[in-house]
């Protein structure tokens, strides 16, 4: 039973289009995260979210709009894509803020824009 | 968050301890050492984390300098699947904020 299960784990888009990728946890968690990692490999974290509230926005451009409707689960959605948007996006979910000892990750969601 | 440093890349032969270290010379006393690896495709996957006592687990063991501005990552027996990117990272965790480096590419061979 996948613990942090994303979908789709390949999108392949043009530029200019609006996507969704979703995240569920079944592990009881309370924390959820969206990482983007470029093609240089830098994995850098987007947001976060305790309980349905957002605690981390880093800087991400308000064309990336994510969305908890509940604590198991938390959306990416993306208006407007750009070549540069082009990355692997991983959800991960914790217990706890602000020590998280351990931060559960998905599998990641391949985007790339054409 | 403190930054650290890390060699870019080790080889490591298949069955012998595998010594990944990083350094780490501002790190602040509310601040935790901790590990992750990633695996070619794969999402990232916690090892272990400490504050200034040593740390074993099933995976590894961490060992933190008294004066906590370095650490090494044991793998004591690396298999070949144990080939991957490993991350020291140092946080207060603050937010649950987690600032990943560039790594060690850990190659295993047989």
């Amino acid at each position: 039973d996948t613990a942090v299960s994303q979908t789709p784990k390949y999108l392949v888009t043009q530029m200019g289009n609006d996507k969704s990728i979703k995240c569920e946890q079944n592990l009881g968690h309370d924390t959820m995260y969206w990482y983007k990692q470029d093609s240089k490999k830098f994995l850098k974290i987007m947001f976060s979210y305790n309980n349905k509230e957002l605690i981390i926005n880093e800087t991400v451009p308000n064309r990336f709009s994510p969305k908890s409707p509940d604590k198991a689960h938390l959306n990416l959605h993306i208006n407007s894509l750009e070549l540069g948007d082009s990355a692997v996006y991983f959800c991960a979910s914790s217990q706890g803020v602000p020590l998280p000892g351990e931060l559960f990750f998905g599998e990641g969601s391949r985007l790339t824009v054409l | 968050d403190a930054k650290t440093t890390q060699p870019p890349s080790m080889d490591c032969a298949e069955g012998r301890a595998a010594n990944l270290p990083c350094n780490h010379s501002t790190i602040s006393g509310n601040e935790y050492v901790y590990w992750y690896r990633q695996i070619h495709s794969q999402g990232p996957q916690y090892i272990i984390h400490g504050l200034k006592n040593n740390e074993t687990n099933e995976m590894a063991s961490l060992i933190i300098t008294e004066d906590r501005k370095s650490s090494t990552l044991i793998l004591p027996h690396a298999t070949l699947r144990d080939t991957a990117v490993y991350y020291c990272i140092v946080s207060s965790g603050q937010g649950g904020k987690l600032i990943f480096g560039q790594g060690t590419e850990l190659s295993v061979k047989p």
